[in-house]
């Protein structure tokens, strides 16, 4: 079974400053994919970046990135020049070749002004 | 930019009563996904569904719960005597066929249902 362990369950950052999201994830799988979404207090869900697992290079949105560590099972989200519209809840997710989901228990972040 | 619709944003009901949770995926999207969120919680998956019938779905999708495209546009949930543990936002999703982007699933806005 696949897991998804997001072990902030509260960050803050000031205004543009970095933050760093940490997500580690189990699978015997070897072709998945990865995603982060954000969760604004409005509650949709919305995409911010994604990772393919065949692909080395590590995924970049303008001011996100991740830093995808297959070996160790680790997905964390970059973000920087943090915003105050970035204050939100951030899932992380993982998809299995199956096409199924799971999501992680989030992390609430806090953009500090 | 396209987006899922999903109607309404919020639902009170009586504990035993019927609901039905509607969406609008965008439009050339081809697999269909229901969610929920208990408040609090993460987000799980319940069902997806493509070429008119169920692909996948989670213990939590019992006999209670059913789901059709009864027509070219919307997709619906719904579920038959709700509970009080059914109170939750259920998030509807859609995604493509289109190479380079299929893996990604859009959201809507939700439904928040609360059952008394």
């Amino acid at each position: 079974a696949q897991t998804v362990t997001q072990s902030q369950p509260e960050m803050s950052v000031q205004e543009a400053e970095t933050v760093t999201l940490s997500c580690t994830y189990d699978t015997s799988e070897n072709n998945y994919y990865l995603f982060w979404y954000k969760q604004p207090p409005s509650r949709q869900m919305i995409l911010v970046i994604r990772q393919e697992a065949y692909k080395q290079q590590n995924a970049t949105e303008n001011r996100f990135s991740v830093n995808f560590q297959k070996a160790a099972k680790s997905f964390s989200l970059k973000i920087s020049d943090s915003q105050l519209g970035d204050t939100a809840m951030y899932f992380c997710a993982f998809m299995n070749p199956g096409n199924q989901f799971y999501f992680g228990t989030g992390t609430s972040l806090t953009v500090i002004p | 930019e396209p987006e899922v619709t999903q109607t309404p944003s919020h639902q009170v009901t009586q504990m035993g009563q019927e609901v039905i949770l509607r969406c609008v995926p965008i439009s050339n999207h081809l697999y269909f996904y229901w969610y929920r969120q208990i408040l609090g919680q993460k987000v799980e998956f319940l069902v997806s569904f493509y070429n008119n019938e169920i692909s996948e779905k989670s213990e939590i999708f019992d006999d209670q719960f059913s789901v059709e495209r009864p027509d070219g546009s919307n997709f619906t949930l719904k579920i038959r005597s709700t509970k009080l543990e059914d109170s939750a936002m259920y998030f509807c999703a859609s995604r493509d066929r289109l190479a380079g982007s299929q893996e990604t699933q859009y959201f809507g806005p939700g439904t928040r249902l609360l059952v008394l």
